[in-house]
């Protein structure tokens, strides 16, 4: 089925260890965006790239790197994690047509120990 | 960062029952958005409005853009247990309309009791 596909769906990681989350869309949308969901926060974003070639920062950048590799791929990296990342992360796109949703992946859930 | 008020945090029914819940600003928004999110999915759009006081529905689902444009509400009526989950507002404020980068509410967790 077309949509959002994020991997993997599951991490455990230890403090200052390193990662990568994968995010791939079908649906030839230009923008692609990174959130992490917290327990009484709601979705905050990260990071994201409103088109092929283009990344920008979002409210909670700090600790995180992205690359948008092509137009259907966008990944989220993580250099040393820390507990404080401890989340369940979100990638979603859009058509850049208009004011439109996005469509979300099915999420990450990362816990640092 | 800028954040939106939603309310109730969370609240349990009675099935059939029918649910209104808000989400508020203190600033001006140029679009409203309502999603609704099961246990370990992502978000998925249930509602867009895009103009001040716009009415749309989606099936049991009714929302509005507030005529402030701070504002933003969504009625569920005559409520079933799959109606159950996560129900969060998003909005893009009218400053940074050309970035589409929504801003999401905290959340409403419903609860239908059958």
């Amino acid at each position: 089925n077309a949509g959002v596909t994020q991997t993997p769906k599951f991490q455990v990681l230890k403090t200052g260890q390193s990662m990568t989350l994968q995010c791939a869309q079908d649906m030839n949308h230009n923008s692609m965006y990174w959130y992490r969901q917290d327990p009484g926060m709601g979705l905050r974003l990260i990071y994201y790239s409103a088109s092929e070639g283009t990344t920008d920062k979002g409210e909670v950048p700090n600790g995180y790197n992205v690359s948008r590799l092509n137009k259907r791929e966008f990944s989220l990296r993580l250099e040393s994690a820390a507990p404080s990342q401890t989340s369940v992360y979100f990638c979603a796109s859009r058509d850049g047509a208009g004011a439109r949703g996005y469509t979300f992946g099915s999420g990450t859930r990362l816990t640092v120990v | 960062g800028q954040q939106l008020n939603q309310s109730p945090q969370s609240m349990f029914i009675q099935e059939g029952e029918d649910v209104s819940m808000n989400c508020t600003s203190s600033s001006i928004f140029n679009t409203w958005l309502w999603y609704k999110q099961d246990p370990g999915e992502g978000p998925v759009l249930l509602i867009a409005l895009y103009k001040a006081g716009e009415l749309t529905s989606n099936g049991r689902l009714t929302a509005q853009f507030g005529i402030t444009r701070k504002d933003s509400f969504l009625n569920i009526s005559a409520s079933i247990p799959s109606d159950v989950g996560i129900y969060f507002c998003a909005g893009v404020p009218f400053l940074t309309s050309g970035t589409y980068k929504y801003i999401f509410g905290t959340g409403t967790r419903l609860k239908v009791l059958a």
